[in-house]
């Protein structure tokens, strides 16, 4: 069965300090992956999603950036954090597969809590 | 308008009541559709699809009306472990990116 890992579960952070949030997949190959974050009390933004190692597609343009140098992994990063980066971040899968995937739910990891000071 | 619009809530129902929720999506491109449960400070998990000639799993019941762009979810029998945020989800092709569009959440509080 597939398994979704997501690291640290929480992080306090002062402001300007880098980030790095590592997520991977195991059980499924050439996963789509994505990136979101909850802000407290609101909906889930889409961030960055990927359908494959190297192909990053950004949704809202601000100081995060997304790499996947593996199949079934992809991280989520920034050179300087901002007060505003704080919230709830989620990564999340679903099966690759054209047309036929488009019935697949997307499956999410525990999350990373995080603060900025 | 948000593109995927919830009432937020709460709904305070007593335990063993019948309770529905509705949700409106804006992209009339929409494929497919789904409702997530989120408990407090944790991450959406699947509660099930919705087909467009609805469906259902065992005290859960959804629906999809595509003329007039909502899904819905009913709940019967309440229990207490319900109590969660229900958040709607709509996926639509057109933008051919597969990442799904989230409803902010229907707060659900089951009471003894």
């Amino acid at each position: 069965s597939q398994t979704i890992h997501q690291w640290p579960a929480t992080l306090v952070q002062p402001v300007g300090s880098p980030l790095s949030l590592e997520c991977t997949v195991e059980g499924t190959s050439n996963p789509n992956l994505y990136w979101y974050r909850q802000a407290a009390g609101r909906g889930l933004q889409l961030l960055f999603y990927s359908v494959g190692i190297g192909q990053i597609s950004s949704e809202v343009p601000q100081n995060l950036s997304a790499s996947r140098p593996q199949d079934r992994q992809f991280i989520l990063s920034s050179k300087k954090l901002l007060l505003s980066d704080s919230g709830f971040y989620l990564c999340a899968w679903s099966p690759w597969g054209g047309q036929a995937y488009s019935n697949q739910p997307q499956h999410f990891g525990d999350g990373t809590r995080l603060s900025i000071l | 308008r948000k593109e995927v619009e919830q009432d937020p809530g709460p709904f305070n129902v007593p335990e063993g009541a019948t309770v529905a929720f509705n949700c409106t999506y804006s992209n009339s491109a929409s494929q497919s559709f789904f409702w997530y449960r989120q408990d407090c400070r944790k991450e959406p998990k699947l509660l099930m699809s919705v087909y467009s000639s609805g469906n259902e799993d065992g005290r859960f019941t959804a629906q999809l009306n595509r003329a007039s762009q909502y899904i819905s979810l009913l709940i019967r029998d309440s229990k207490l472990s319900d109590s969660a945020t229900y958040l709607c989800v709509v996926r639509w092709m057109d933008t051919g990116r597969r990442a799904l569009t989230f409803g902010s959440g229907t707060r659900l509080q089951v009471q003894p």
